[in-house]
């Protein structure tokens, strides 16, 4: 089936730093990408999508300049953090429509784990 | 706007006994629904989707939900909880999978009690 490879799996990184994940469609292509972050024993929320070659769409309340999002080809999304604060420390992941031509399903990476020290 | 609501939190249940998570959904147009389970720190696995096929669906592990228009649930079931079973697990919808994001429920913890 449809593989999402998210990494890094974990990151720690000090407060003023940028840091940049990845979601990698293996063996399908992702014009869509979902990202979603996950406090700790919370639902995941919706921060943005993006498709690729076009810009992403934010929901309201996401900063868009902290959260960088570029989708620049059919197998690559990267959510980059910017001058990550402790308030950013959690879980993001990414999720991608499978491309199954009855488009009833969707794919999810592992997860990044964000520690801002 | 669709959203789901999972009824209860947490929900303990013993080793051997019946697993029942509870998902109301609410939406204007047919829904596609989904139960996930997260272990922690990980990614979501899906268990069983529907996309208006058969009303029971069956997934994986052993689970399996019913969808039920008139009461607007797609519950989750599993006659005979295992200690691995113990997760959180999401139900999620979409009003059109691959063009919209899912929308998730807020999650239920199983415990499994030996």
């Amino acid at each position: 089936g449809a593989v999402v490879s998210q990494h890094p799996s974990w990151v720690i990184c000090k407060s003023g730093t940028s840091v940049k994940i990845e979601c990698r469609s293996l063996d399908f292509q992702a014009t869509t990408m979902f990202w979603y972050r996950q406090f700790p024993k919370q639902s995941l929320m919706l921060m943005a999508t993006s498709n690729e070659g076009s810009k992403a769409t934010y929901e309201q309340g996401v900063e868009k300049d902290k959260f960088l999002i570029n989708h620049a080809s059919l197998t690559l999304s990267t959510l980059t953090v910017t001058s990550a604060h402790p308030e950013d420390s959690s879980f993001y992941i990414c999720s991608a429509p499978e491309e199954t031509g009855r488009l009833d399903g969707y794919t999810f990476g592992s997860g990044t784990r964000l520690t801002v020290v | 706007a669709q959203s789901v609501t999972q009824l209860g939190s947490h929900v303990s249940v013993s080793e051997g006994a019946l697993v029942l998570l509870r998902c109301n959904y609410s939406s204007s147009v047919p829904p596609y629904l989904f139960w996930y389970v997260q272990y922690p720190n990980q990614g979501l696995q899906l268990l069983l989707k529907y996309t208006s096929a058969a009303t029971l669906v069956k997934g994986i592990n052993g689970f399996e939900a019913e969808f039920k228009k008139s009461e607007t649930s797609f519950h989750l079931t599993k006659p005979s909880a295992h200690m691995s079973d113990a997760a959180e697990y999401f139900c999620a919808v979409s009003d059109y999978p691959g063009n919209t994001p899912l929308v998730f429920g807020k999650g239920t913890r199983l415990s499994v009690i030996a």
